[in-house]
């Protein structure tokens, strides 16, 4: 069965600090990959999305980045977090051409202090 | 433009009464429809789908929901509401290019005992 990790799953970070969050999914080959952002009492902004190795579409412009070095793995970074970074960050998947059905990560709560 | 509304923002319910909530959509094709639950702290969980056919869909925990074409509607219901049940409901839309899928801004269900 295919399965969805992220970690870390907690992570307090000061302003300035760089910042990795990493996404693999098991099970399944050729996703397609999501990174969401919730904040506090907030819905749900995408902000990157990949379909394959190496392609990145971003949603929002921010001082975040994505990459996916390997087939099942999505990373978010940023060079210097900002205060407003903060929230928890959602890694999704979904099969390739599997009608927008999503799978979500159990997440990882940034706090930037 | 897609977009997703949830005209609740928040819902209290007696445990054992029944739940709706609600959402409507606009999609200028057949959308594809989900209804995903978040408890505090948690990823998303997918409740049900539609995509086609039966405009009545069963899923998970109970639930269900029921496509309403001449609405714009896809309203989530439970005949009998039990305390585990409160949690963050979020509707979805999918139909554009790249898998995407647009969020509504959820409503949170507190359940009364």
């Amino acid at each position: 069965s295919q399965t969805i990790h992220q970690w870390p799953a907690t992570l307090v970070q000061p302003v300035g600090s760089p910042l990795s969050l990493e996404c693999t999914v098991e099970g399944t080959s050729n996703p397609n990959l999501y990174w969401y952002r919730q904040a506090a009492g907030r819905g749900l902004q995408l902000l990157f999305y990949s379909v394959g190795i190496g392609q990145i579409s971003s949603e929002v412009p921010q001082n975040l980045s994505a990459s996916r070095p390997q087939d099942r793995q999505f990373i978010l970074s940023s060079k210097k977090l900002l205060l407003s970074d903060s929230g928890f960050y959602l890694c999704a998947w979904n099969p390739d051409r599997a009608f927008y059905e999503q799978y979500f990560g159990p997440g990882t709560r940034l706090t930037v202090t | 433009a897609q977009s997703v509304t949830q005209p609740d923002i928040h819902i209290t319910v007696s445990e054992g009464a029944s739940l709706e909530l609600r959402c409507n959509y606009s999609y200028g094709a057949t959308p594809y429809l989900f209804w995903y639950v978040q408890s505090p702290g948690q990823g998303l969980q997918l409740l049900l789908k539609y995509f086609s056919g039966d405009t009545l869909v069963q899923g998970i925990k109970g639930f269900e929901a029921e496509f309403k074409r001449s609405q714009s509607s896809f309203n989530l219901r439970k005949p009998s509401v039990h305390w585990s049940d409160a949690a963050e409901y979020f509707c979805a839309v999918g139909g554009t290019s790249y898998d995407k899928v647009i969020f509504g801004p959820g409503t949170s269900l507190s359940v009364i005992p």
